[in-house]
This record gives structure tokens, C-alpha cells and sequence, in this order.
């Protein structure tokens, strides 16, 4: 079947604008998760979608960043006004459930250019 | 704190050499989560193995094996007969019942397989 899809792969924006990144998580698939690989900071969290709602956003850096979730399927995680600072892969998980113990299927990213 | 550390930082070894991945990890939980990922050039996060703290058997999975031992609170990873194939970087991470659902990574240690 479909794995996690995000688009798009690549955005090369300059400093001062807006982005948005989408994710496809695998079908029937409840709990949704956001994480960014950057050289400097490894791979971190950044949100998690239990459903629509995001019960665990302690990983958001700044409230230029946010997120949402519709329908229990699709993500998108908007960051407003970018910094060069933000330039890093942006990958998106999914998982079955909200169990802790589940494995969380990773899509392929979005690498972010902030110019 | 909840940490996990991979001190190896790269490793480079010779087609069929046996070699070890370290993960070392530190949670006050009694119940915690383990897990091994590989990212391969692609870039995209494959998930290899969990393991939950109540269950210390190794495991062996064709050429991989895994060695986890609360009592030095390690989990690493061994391939043997290494291939080109297992070229990537392998990231250990942990979930810990106290901190949600969310992915505490360590910082990977890229594998080189050569001829």
C-alpha cells in the first residue's frame, strides 16, 4: 500500500516569507507526527496529531511555527515569516495509533531552503 | 533526562567485516521504548526494530542482531557480514512513557561499507 507522502520534496523560499508543507500520512493511520533533521540539531520533534487534535506541540520552536490537521488525515505545518535558521528536512510520520510502543512510518521529507 | 547517545560517529569497515552500532540511553521510566532506524542515501527513515523495557531477550533478524541490557542501559546493534547495502546512518531512539509519543533520537552513526 501507499506509505507517508509529503510534498513538496524540495522549497527553496527566501527569508521573510511563508511555507507550507503538506503530509500524507498511510490511510487509517490516527496519530500523525512532525519532525525536522537539520546538521546542527540532529533529527527533533516537533508536533504530534492524535486525530485532529495536537495533544504534544512542545516541539514547535516558535510560534512562527504551527500546525494543523483535517479530517484526521492530512497535515500541513506552516512556518510564517522563515529564517535561514529553519532551513532543514521536515519529515512526517504516522502511525496506527496512539500507543507509545507502535512503530512510526516516516515519508521522505521536505527539504526546506531558507535563502 | 531523557537521552540517547550514539558516541560513534561514523564507521567504516570492509565488505563481510561484523560491526557494532552502540546506543547508549538514559530514562528515569520503568516503561520505555526502543527502536532502530536506518536512513539510507534516499533519506527516507526505515524503521529496523522496537523493543519495550520489560523484555531483555536479544534478537536476530537474518544478518542483523540486537543486544539490549538494562543493566548498562545499552541497546546496540550488530550486522554481520556487513554489504554495500547497509551503507546508511542508523539512528537508535527512545519513547518513554512519561513524554508522550514522540521520538527521542540519538544522534546516528553513519556506516560506510566499502569493497
Amino acid at each position: 500500500g501507499a506509505g507517508v507522502s509529503q510534498s513538496p520534496s524540495n522549497k527553496v523560499t527566501e527569508k521573510g516569507k511563508d511555507v507550507e508543507l503538506r503530509c500524507d500520512p498511510i490511510s487509517g493511520h490516527t496519530a500523525l507526527y512532525w519532525y525536522r533533521q537539520s546538521l546542527g540539531q540532529g533529527l527533533e520533534f516537533l508536533i504530534y496529531f492524535q486525530g485532529n487534535s495536537a495533544p504534544d506541540k512542545s516541539g514547535l520552536p516558535s510560534d512562527r511555527f504551527s500546525a494543523e490537521r483535517t479530517g484526521g488525515s492530512v497535515s500541513t505545518l506552516t512556518i510564517q515569516r522563515t529564517q535561514q535558521e529553519d532551513s532543514a528536512v521536515y519529515l512526517c510520520a504516522s502511525s496506527p495509533a496512539s500507543v507509545s510502543y507502535n512503530e512510526q512510518f516516516f515519508g521522505p521529507g521536505t527539504r526546506l531552503t531558507v535563502l | 533526562a531523557q537521552k540517547v547517545t550514539q558516541a560513534q560517529t561514523e564507521i567504516s569497515v570492509v565488505e563481510k567485516e561484523d560491526v557494532t552500532l552502540d546506543c547508549v540511553y538514559e530514562t528515569r521510566d520503568t516503561t520505555y521504548y526502543l527502536f532502530w532506524y536506518k536512513q539510507p542515501p534516499s533519506g527516507e527513515l526505515v524503521f529496523l526494530i522496537r523493543r519495550n523495557s520489560f523484555d531483555e531477550q536479544n534478537e536476530i533478524s537474518g544478518r542483523y542482531s540486537w543486544n539490549f541490557q538494562k543493566s548498562t542501559s545499552s541497546f546496540n546493534f550488530t550486522i554481520t557480514a556487513s554489504q554495500v547495502v547497509d551503507s546508511a546512518v542508523y539512528f537508535c531512539a527512545l519513547i518513554f512513557t512519561g513524554g508522550g509519543n514522540k521520538l527521542t533520537f540519538g544522534t546516528g552513526t553513519q556506516l560506510k561499507v566499502e569493497l
